[in-house]
This record gives structure tokens, sequence and C-alpha cells, in this order.
């Protein structure tokens, strides 16, 4: 099947500074990934869908500014979490899905496990 | 409204014990996709299988089953034999239309010796 990798896999930062994540899908090309945020025992929770050379959707309640996500090719997006406080450790989540293709699954990466001391 | 639901928040088995895992999904879409999906320990999401709405055959991957059953809109899946490998959490997923993946809460599922 079609391969997502998310860089890295394991992040601790201190409060205060900022983190970037990266979901790369390998081969084929994504139009669409979306950010999901798992919480411990928790099921998976939608932050937010990016398109390729647009702005992302937020879901309600997931604050644009402190979650900023960059999708500037049909083959990588970012997200990057600001100025990082504890609360916002937790494991993080991309999968990506070539809409272009209407019979395809979504494609998940390995996930990222955010700690902010 | 777009749902899922996964009654079963936790299972235990023990080993060779068959276990099925109940996902009830709620559209008003004509067509949409279904998934399973399993989280190891490890935390990364593993693709098992994909149904859209037009497939009501069951399917059976090895000691995987998959029962739909647009009737009712339930999408079970059934481990046969269980493992402790197959301990994990498992989430049941809808993409109505072609919208965003809807999970359920997820049944975790722990197979002991």
């Amino acid at each position: 099947g079609a391969v997502v990798s998310q860089h890295p896999s394991r992040v601790i930062c201190k409060s205060g500074t900022s983190v970037k994540i990266e979901c790369r899908s390998l081969d084929f090309q994504a139009t669409t990934m979306f950010w999901y945020r798992q919480f411990p025992k928790k099921s998976l929770m939608l932050m937010a869908t990016s398109n390729e050379g647009s702005k992302a959707t937020y879901e309600q309640g997931v604050e644009k500014d402190k979650f900023l996500i960059n999708h500037a090719s049909l083959t990588l997006s970012t997200l990057t979490v600001t100025s990082a406080h504890p609360e916002d450790s937790s494991f993080y989540i991309c999968s990506a899905r070539d809409l272009g293709q209407k019979n395809t699954e979504a494609f998940f990466g390995q996930g990222t496990r955010l700690t902010v001391v | 409204a777009q749902k899922v639901t996964q009654a079963q928040t936790e299972i235990s088995v023990v080993e060779k014990e068959d276990v099925t895992l109940d996902c009830v999904y709620e559209t008003r879409d004509t067509t949409y996709y279904l998934f399973w999906y399993k989280q190891p320990p490890s935390g990364e999401l593993v693709f098992l299988i994909r149904r859209n709405s037009f497939d009501e055959q069951n399917e059976i991957s090895g000691r995987y089953s998959w029962n739909f059953q647009k009737s009712t809109s339930s999408f079970n899946f059934t481990i046969t034999a269980s493992q402790v490998v197959d301990s994990a959490v498992y989430f049941c997923a809808l993409i109505p239309g072609f919208q965003k993946l809807v999970f359920g809460t997820g049944t975790r599922l722990l197979v002991s010796p």
C-alpha cells in the first residue's frame, strides 16, 4: 500500500519553543492531508484538513495560530506547534489521501509523540 | 450525522479464543467507505480493511474476518484463535461520501497467554 512517512517519531521540547512535524507521502500525490491528535487512551481527534496550495481548514476549537499547518507541495505537509506548553503534549498523527483517486483509503504516518517539559 | 460507535471499550480474552469487535455506523450518504485500523502500543495506525457501501460481501483474511450488514449499519470484525500479538486498540472508521474520516472511539483488545 501507499506509504506516509512522519517525522520525528518522538520529540521533547521546552515550554515556549516551537516544534515542526513533517508528513510526507512517499509514493503518491496527496492532494489532501489530515492532522489528528490523540490523547492517551482516546480516539483520534481531527485537528485540521490541509489541501495543497491553500489554507488549512481547522476543526472547531483548534487554534490555528497555535497549530500552523503548511501544505506547500503534493507530498509534504507540516504541522508546527508554536509556543508549546505541557498541555500540548500528545500523540500527533497525519494521514494522506489522494482525492483524485476516489477509491482510496487514508494512509497514516507513524505518528509523533510530543512531550513538552 | 456521521458517526461511528464502538460500544466495547475494552475486551479481554485468553489466547486462542475467538473475539468479535462491534462497529455501528451512521451516515446519510449512499456512498461511503468503512475501515478497520489496528493501533499497537507503538502508536502507528495499521490499515486492516476497507469496504465500500456497495460491497456487502464478507471478507476473510487469515484469522481475520469482517461482517458488513447494511441492514443493521454494522461492520463487525472477528479475530479467530486470538494471539497475544493481537493485543492493540482497534478503530472502526467511516468516510461518508468523499469527506473526511470519522473514527470510532476504539476497542482495546487484551489477549493474555
